[in-house]
């Protein structure tokens, strides 16, 4: 079975600061997606940032960037700069690409708070 | 260029009565998910649907839970008889392509809350 696993629940980080969430997964497919989601308040899921596993280059977006580690199956989300909208859940992801088909699998979430 | 759409944004229903949540995926995506969102816990898959055929649905309750995305028309997911332990966010996402296809990934919508009263 595919799992994701985000084994912080909770952070909190000063604003400026720099905080990296910690997600692996676990999947014996060689080809498959990663993405990081943010769930404000408003509950709309947002797309932070993804990565495509044959690329070896870590994804970046902005303050937000990725440390892909295929061998260790793991994808932590480093956020820098961190801003109070950066307060949010955020969610770890895993899609597969194969004929069989799957669905996004998500991880339970870390609650991320930003004070000033 | 409308995102996923997801109605009602609220839905209250009594123990016993049935909920119909709708999901409408962004223009010209033939895939859709749906997740449930319990408190204090992270999005649950529920079903992996295209048109017209459900692909996946490993984690559909086996009773009352039902859903469906028609050739014309949004996705519907349908749950009869509901009891409270069903009040949680419903979300629904679509994506442009689906298995064995480079570049997915999906769009949410904001979900539905249902509340069982």
């Amino acid at each position: 079975a595919q799992t994701v696993t985000q084994s912080q629940p909770e952070m909190s980080v000063q604003e400026a600061e720099t905080v990296t969430l910690s997600c692996t997964y676990d999947t014996s497919e060689n080809n498959y997606y990663l993405f990081w989601y943010k769930q404000p308040p408003s509950r709309q899921m947002i797309l932070v940032i993804r990565q495509e596993a044959y690329k070896q280059q870590n994804a970046t977006e902005n303050r937000f960037s990725v440390n892909f580690q295929k061998a260790a199956k793991s994808f932590s989300l480093k956020i820098s700069d961190s801003q109070l909208g950066d307060t949010a859940m955020y969610f770890c992801a895993f899609m597969t690409v194969n004929q069989a088909g799957t669905a996004l699998i998500f991880g339970k979430g870390t609650t991320l708070s930003v004070s000033s | 260029n409308a995102g996923v759409m997801q109605n009602p944004r609220h839905l209250v229903r009594r123990r016993g009565q049935e909920a119909r949540l709708r999901c409408s995926p962004v223009k010209g995506h033939s895939h859709v998910y749906w997740y449930r969102q319990l408190p204090e816990e992270g999005l649950k898959f529920m079903v992996y649907l295209q048109k017209e055929n459900i692909i996946d649905e490993s984690g559909m309750p086996k009773e009352r839970f039902s859903a469906e995305f028609p050739k014309e028309g949004p996705s519907i997911l349908r749950i009869q008889q509901v009891v409270r332990g069903d009040s949680a966010a419903y979300f629904c996402a679509s994506s442009p392509k689906g298995k064995g296809t480079l570049g997915t990934e999906a769009f949410f919508g904001q979900g539905t809350r249902l509340t069982v009263v």
